[in-house]
């Protein structure tokens, strides 16, 4: 299986502030990656896909970027909606695995 | 609009048996692979198994081979995940996702159905 790394596990940030989580694969999955957005008691919301492109609705402040096995999501301005956790997933083989997950809290 | 509704979830004895159904509404289902991904309380996110959208490939965690089967009835926009042979640690919250076309990922997910497995 190709296991999925994040970093940090926790992140606290200030509003405004710009925000960069890592995701790491264990193997190259060429740009087959993912990043979703989960609040409390929600079902996950997907974010960026295929590496870097955005998906529908999203706002522009949310980027990502990597290929092979290194990856990054980018929150340009953190605003009070984005405190949440984000998991990043691989889809590269028919076993997606997600990393386990960076938590976004108010510092 | 993309609709998913699990039902199926609730209370079952360690070795027991439970069937997880996801309605499906606003695309064409049968052109859609699916998938059921689970949340353990707390915890972060399982790619359980995956069916293509005519159902002729099916792909299973190794943590749930042998004891859960997907399908799906495309006449009825249905997915179905039978659950045998059910442990403590398969307790969680369960989904269902769609993967998308020109995404391929999880691009609409069901709000989610929890299944405790305790005594």
């Amino acid at each position: 299986d190709i296991q999925m790394t994040q970093s940090p596990s926790t992140l606290s940030a200030f509003e405004g502030d710009r925000v960069t989580i890592t995701c790491r694969a264990s193997q190259g999955i060429s740009n087959w990656l993912a990043w979703y957005q989960q609040k409390p008691g929600k079902a996950p919301k997907l974010l960026i896909y295929k590496a870097s492109s955005l998906q529908s609705g999203v706002p522009s402040r949310f980027s990502g970027s990597g290929s092979g096995t290194e990856f990054t999501l980018t929150i340009s301005s953190l605003q009070p909606d984005d405190f949440a956790t984000y998991y990043c997933q691989q889809y590269s083989t028919y076993q997606r695995t997600f990393g386990q997950g960076t938590k976004v809290e108010f510092k | 609009e993309v609709q998913l509704l699990e039902s199926g979830g609730g209370l079952v004895q360690p070795g027991g048996s439970l069937r997880l159904s996801c309605s499906a509404s606003g695309f064409s289902f049968s052109s859609f692979a699916m998938t059921w991904v689970r949340q353990a309380p707390g915890k972060g996110l399982e790619s359980v198994s995956t069916i293509s959208g005519p159902a002729d490939s099916t792909f299973y965690a190794d943590s749930v081979k042998g004891r859960f089967t997907i399908s799906r009835d495309n006449s009825k926009n249905t997915l179905y995940l039978e659950m045998t042979s059910l442990r403590a640690e398969d307790t969680a919250v369960y989904y269902c996702a769609k993967e998308g076309s020109s995404t391929s990922a999880f691009d609409y997910w069901g709000q989610g159905t929890l299944i405790t497995v305790s005594s």
